[in-house]
């Protein structure tokens, strides 16, 4: 089955600068690799997703790359704020042209933006 | 439009116990899965829904199953409950086919003594 590793555990950032976060997987059949943000108490929420024909997608000060051949893909950060703290999830999936619901989470980073 | 609904939030048992969690996901959503959360495991898939058929089932022993009702409302069970499983269950539901996103619900934190 699928296999997805994540690095760092943990991350501390000063605000203002940029966090990367990166992910590896092993299933080459995977073809939705999306992004979750849980903060503090809370339940997960979806930040940002990319499917397999995609290389990168941007939105706002989030963006994630996704390079299949190396089976690795990252989120990037910019300009961090306080409320970016959190734990973020990468996951992937080989389900998703079936509408699956299975997705192998990798085991997150906590994040810190130091004001 | 509300969001998941998970029931009950928090509850403690003792081990050889059975528990029953419920989950209610959004209106029109008919696809349900359900995930263990763990310091140590981090988010791990139990069982996936849809149109009352299990779709996908995770690395889990058989003590743990589920069900999706007519209403699309799924329930889990975990029988002979042991100390290890104590976790955050959430549950997580998907709009129509074709779209990725997961709404997840605020979980139900079982804690088995």
């Amino acid at each position: 089955g699928e296999n997805v590793e994540q690095h760092p555990s943990t991350l501390s950032v000063q605000e203002g600068d940029s966090a990367v976060i990166k992910c590896t997987y092993s299933d080459s059949a995977s073809n939705y690799f999306p992004w979750y943000k849980q903060e503090l108490g809370k339940r997960p929420q979806l930040i940002i997703d990319i499917r397999s024909n995609v290389g990168e997608k941007k939105d706002q000060r989030i963006a994630v790359t996704l390079n299949k051949t190396a089976k690795h893909f990252s989120l990037h950060i910019t300009e961090t704020q306080p409320e970016d703290s959190a734990v973020y999830f990468c996951a992937a999936t080989a389900d998703f042209n079936n509408a699956g619901n299975m997705l192998t989470f990798g085991g997150g980073t906590r994040l810190m933006v130091k004001p | 439009k509300a969001g998941v609904t998970q029931t009950p939030r928090y509850l403690i048992k003792t081990r050889g116990q059975q528990v029953t969690l419920s989950c209610s996901p959004i209106s029109g959503h008919r696809s349900v899965s359900w995930y263990q959360q763990t310091p140590g495991q981090g988010l791990q898939f139990l069982f996936e829904y849809f149109s009352e058929t299990q779709r996908n089932k995770g690395n889990f022993p058989g003590r743990f199953s589920g069900r999706q009702f007519s209403n699309s409302r799924s329930e889990m069970n975990v029988s002979t409950l042991e100390l290890g499983d104590s976790a955050l269950y959430l549950c997580a539901t998907k709009d129509r086919e074709g779209t990725g996103e997961l709404f997840f619900g605020e979980g139900s934190r079982l804690t088995v003594l």
